[in-house]
C-alpha cells in the first residue's frame, strides 16, 4: 500500500548541478502534482499533469522541467540549481477520472528535503 | 487571483479542549475546498473534502463547514488530543478542469497533555 513514493528523500546540490527529483503512484490516479512548499509561502504548485502525455504549468514553473514518464511516475528536473531552490518539493496524485471533474483528494508523498549552497 | 488565508498562524490548547481552525479565501467561485494534515517531516494527509454544494462533511471527531458567499470554512476539532498536534492546510480548489489547488499557510496546533 506505498501510495505515492518520492525518491530521494534528502539531497545536498551545489549551485548550477542538476537533478531529476522522482514521484512514482500506484493508485492508478490520471492527475498527477508537483509542488514546493517554503517557510512563510505555503505549498505552490510547480507544474502538473491532468493525464499521461500532458504537462501544464502551475503557478512557479521557473527553472523546473517535468516529465511525465508514464501513468505511474511524474520526474522533475532542475537543470541547473540556484539557492533560490531550497525547499521541500512534494509531488502528489488524484483520480481526476479522465474527462469527468471528480471531487477525490490529493494524495501526497513524503517529500524531498534539497537544500542547494 | 485566488488568495487563501489561514488564523490563527499557531494555537496551544489544554487537551479536551473543542476547538475551531479558520480558513477564508478571496474568490467565492470554488469547486471544493480540502482540509489537510501535515505531521512534520511529513507530507499531507486529506482530512476532509467538501464540495461547492455541500455546507459541511464529517469524520469523527473531526466536523468542516463551509460557506461560500462569505468566502470562509472552518475545522471543528472535538475533544482535542496530544496526537491531534500537526499543522492543518485548507486549499481550495477553484475550477473543475484541473486539479489544481491554492494552499492557505496553515495553522500549528499544539494540544498540551
Amino acid at each position: 500500500n506505498a501510495g505515492v513514493t518520492q525518491t530521494p528523500k534528502f539531497q545536498v546540490l551545489k549551485t548550477g548541478q542538476s537533478m531529476t527529483l522522482q514521484c512514482a503512484q500506484d493508485m492508478n490516479h490520471n492527475s498527477m502534482y508537483w509542488y514546493r512548499q517554503d517557510p512563510g509561502m505555503g505549498l505552490r504548485l510547480i507544474y502538473y499533469s491532468a493525464s499521461e502525455g500532458t504537462t501544464d504549468k502551475g503557478e512557479v514553473p521557473n527553472g523546473y522541467n517535468v516529465s511525465r514518464l508514464n501513468k505511474r511516475e511524474f520526474s522533475l528536473r532542475l537543470e541547473s540549481a540556484a539557492p533560490s531552490q531550497t525547499s521541500v518539493y512534494f509531488c502528489a496524485s488524484s483520480d481526476e477520472g479522465g474527462h469527468s471533474a471528480s471531487n477525490q483528494p490529493q494524495h501526497f508523498g513524503d517529500g524531498t528535503r534539497l537544500s542547494i549552497l | 487571483k485566488q488568495e487563501v488565508t489561514q488564523i490563527p498562524a499557531a494555537l496551544s490548547v489544554p487537551e479536551g479542549e473543542n476547538l475551531v481552525l479558520n480558513c477564508s479565501f478571496t474568490d467565492s467561485a470554488i469547486y471544493n475546498l480540502q482540509w489537510f494534515r501535515q505531521d512534520p517531516g511529513k507530507g499531507l494527509t486529506s482530512l476532509l473534502l467538501i464540495q461547492s454544494s455541500q455546507r459541511e462533511q464529517t469524520s469523527g471527531r473531526l466536523n468542516a463547514s463551509l460557506d461560500k458567499s462569505s468566502g470562509r470554512s472552518t475545522l471543528y476539532i472535538a475533544a482535542s488530543q496530544p496526537g491531534d498536534s500537526a499543522t492543518y492546510l485548507c486549499a481550495v480548489r477553484g475550477s473543475s478542469n484541473t486539479g489544481k489547488l491554492i494552499f492557505g499557510q496553515g495553522t500549528t496546533l499544539q494540544v498540551k497533555p
